[in-house]
C-alpha cells in the first residue's frame, strides 16, 4: 500500500481567517491526485483532480497546488466561512495501479 | 440526476447472516469501487471493477464478495458478516479510474 498522508488531522479557524492543509504523497510513478470535501452526513464530493506538476486549480476561493516532484499538494481556502466546515481528503493514483489511495483527511471547523 | 444510489442507508445485523448492499450509478461509468471507513482511517478500498465481469481486490478485500454483471450495478456481498465488519461503506463510480469519483450516500452497516 502507498501511503498518502495529510496534515494537519484537524483544525480549527475564525470566520474569514485563510487556511492551507498539505496532502503528501509518494511521487515515483505519479499518475494522479484528487481533492474531496466530505461534509458531515453527505457523500464525499471532488473538490480537484490534478495531474501535472505545477498544476494549480480554483473552485471559489479554494485553489489546489500540485507538486509531484516532491510529492506534496496544498489545498487553500481563502476567507473562511462557516459552511466550509468538512473534512478535506486528498487521494492519489499512481500509474500501473488502478486504484486511489485516500489520506485519512484534514477535519476543519469553521466558527462564527 | 446524475448519481450513484447505495441502499440500504442504514443496516443492523448479526455475525453470519449473509447481506448484500446495492449500488447502482446511471452515468455509464466504466469503473466502480466500494470503500471503507472507519474512524481514524482514510477511505480503504475493499474492491473495485475497471468494466462488466472485470473486478480485482482492492486493500482490504477480506471477507467481501462483489459481482459486476451490468455496468451500472456493482453489489458488495458479505457472506458472513463479522463484528469487525461495522463499518461506514461507500460505492463510487468514475469513468477512469484516474477521472473524478461520484460517491453514492454511504451505507452505515452495524454487525452484532
Amino acid at each position: 500500500i502507498l501511503n498518502v498522508e495529510q496534515s494537519p488531522q484537524s483544525l480549527h479557524v475564525q470566520e474569514g481567517d485563510s487556511t492551507n492543509f498539505t496532502c503528501s504523497f509518494p511521487s515515483s510513478n505519479f499518475y494522479a491526485l484528487h481533492w474531496y470535501r466530505w461534509e458531515t452526513a453527505k457523500s464525499p464530493e471532488a473538490l480537484f483532480v490534478m495531474t501535472l506538476n505545477g498544476d494549480e486549480k480554483k473552485k471559489g476561493r479554494i485553489s489546489a497546488t500540485l507538486n509531484t516532484k516532491e510529492g506534496y499538494s496544498y489545498l487553500y481556502i481563502k476567507g473562511s466561512q462557516p459552511e466550509d466546515s468538512a473534512t478535506y481528503l486528498c487521494a492519489s493514483l499512481s500509474g500501473g495501479y488502478n486504484k486511489l489511495i485516500f489520506g485519512a483527511g484534514t477535519r476543519l471547523a469553521v466558527h462564527p | 440526476e446524475a448519481q450513484v444510489t447505495q441502499n440500504p442507508r442504514y443496516l443492523i445485523t448479526v455475525t453470519g447472516k449473509k447481506l448484500t448492499v446495492t449500488c447502482s450509478q446511471n452515468m455509464n461509468h466504466e469503473y466502480m469501487s466500494w470503500y471503507r471507513q472507519d474512524p481514524g482511517l482514510g477511505l480503504r478500498q475493499i474492491y473495485y471493477s475497471m468494466n462488466v465481469e472485470v473486478t480485482d481486490k482492492g486493500d482490504v478485500p477480506e471477507g467481501y464478495k462483489v459481482s459486476r454483471k451490468e455496468k451500472r450495478n456493482f453489489p458488495l456481498i458479505l457472506e458472513s458478516p463479522s463484528p469487525n465488519q461495522t463499518s461506514l461503506y461507500f460505492c463510487a463510480s468514475s469513468s477512469t479510474a484516474a477521472a473524478e469519483a461520484f460517491f453514492g450516500q454511504g451505507t452505515r452497516l452495524t454487525v452484532v
